[in-house]
């Protein structure tokens, strides 16, 4: 079974209106982190928001927020007054407390490709 | 003032080469780590070492042999290039592996093979 599942492959936004990328994960741990990272066409992944399980509150940095709903397992990223520069593939991924080799490894979904339109 | 820097960053071969990737982070931070990404942009976890020892191999084949001289450096190197190794190789670090740490990634390495 896939850890992470982000279900929408390719996502179109207006410029300025706020968009909510998916992702649902798996895990049987207590103690995990989620995190989100952008891949510009340039290629370079940039971190952008962390939360964890047992924050109550959920996490904001600017224009993202993470729309975290720990039964349904969800980690929905959401992007507010989407700007051209957020056209990018987006990942969620997930570090488990105890991941075979500890909680190094990070999982990653496959990807959603957002596209902001003028 | 680059975090993680790769080098180099484009790296065209023919198969049956042997070729290195370089790695340097000046975060500061005592674990580093080898993602591969495949041509449908799927990111996978190769290596973890944490303060130069290997923490994670996952199932890559040995022609990928990394190298930790110190905590700074992560290098990786492939012997005998097949044209499935043609990705783009992703270095990264973090401090420790706390579930809270995120992974700070270099700007990739893309390799293709002739």
């Amino acid at each position: 079974a896939q850890k992470i599942t982000q279900t929408q492959p390719g996502m179109f936004v207006q410029e300025k209106e706020a968009v909510t990328l998916d992702c649902t994960y798996d895990t049987s741990d207590q103690s995990y982190g989620l995190f989100w990272y952008k891949q510009p066409s340039s290629g370079e992944m940039i971190f952008l928001i962390y939360q964890g399980s047992y924050d109550e509150q959920n996490a904001t940095e600017g224009r993202y927020s993470l729309n975290f709903q720990k039964a349904r397992k969800s980690a929905n990223l959401v992007i507010s007054a989407s700007q051209l520069g957020d056209s990018a593939m987006y990942f969620c991924a997930m570090r488990e407390e105890w991941s075979g080799a500890g909680s190094y490894q990070l999982t990653f979904g496959k990807g959603t490709k957002l596209s902001v339109i003028p | 003032d680059t975090a993680v820097s790769q080098t180099p960053k484009y790296l065209v071969t023919q198969m049956g080469n042997d070729k290195s990737i370089k790695c340097e982070q000046n975060l500061g931070h005592d674990t580093m780590y080898w993602y591969k990404q495949d041509s449908k942009k799927f990111l996978k976890i190769m290596f973890s070492y944490n303060n130069k020892e290997l923490i994670i191999n996952e199932t890559v084949p040995n022609r990928f042999s990394p190298k930790s001289p110190d905590k700074a450096h992560l290098n990786l190197h492939i012997n005998s290039l097949e044209l499935g190794d043609s990705a783009v190789y992703f270095c990264a670090s973090s401090q420790g592996g706390g579930i809270s740490q995120p992974q700070h990634f270099g700007d990739g390495t893309r390799l293709s093979i002739l």
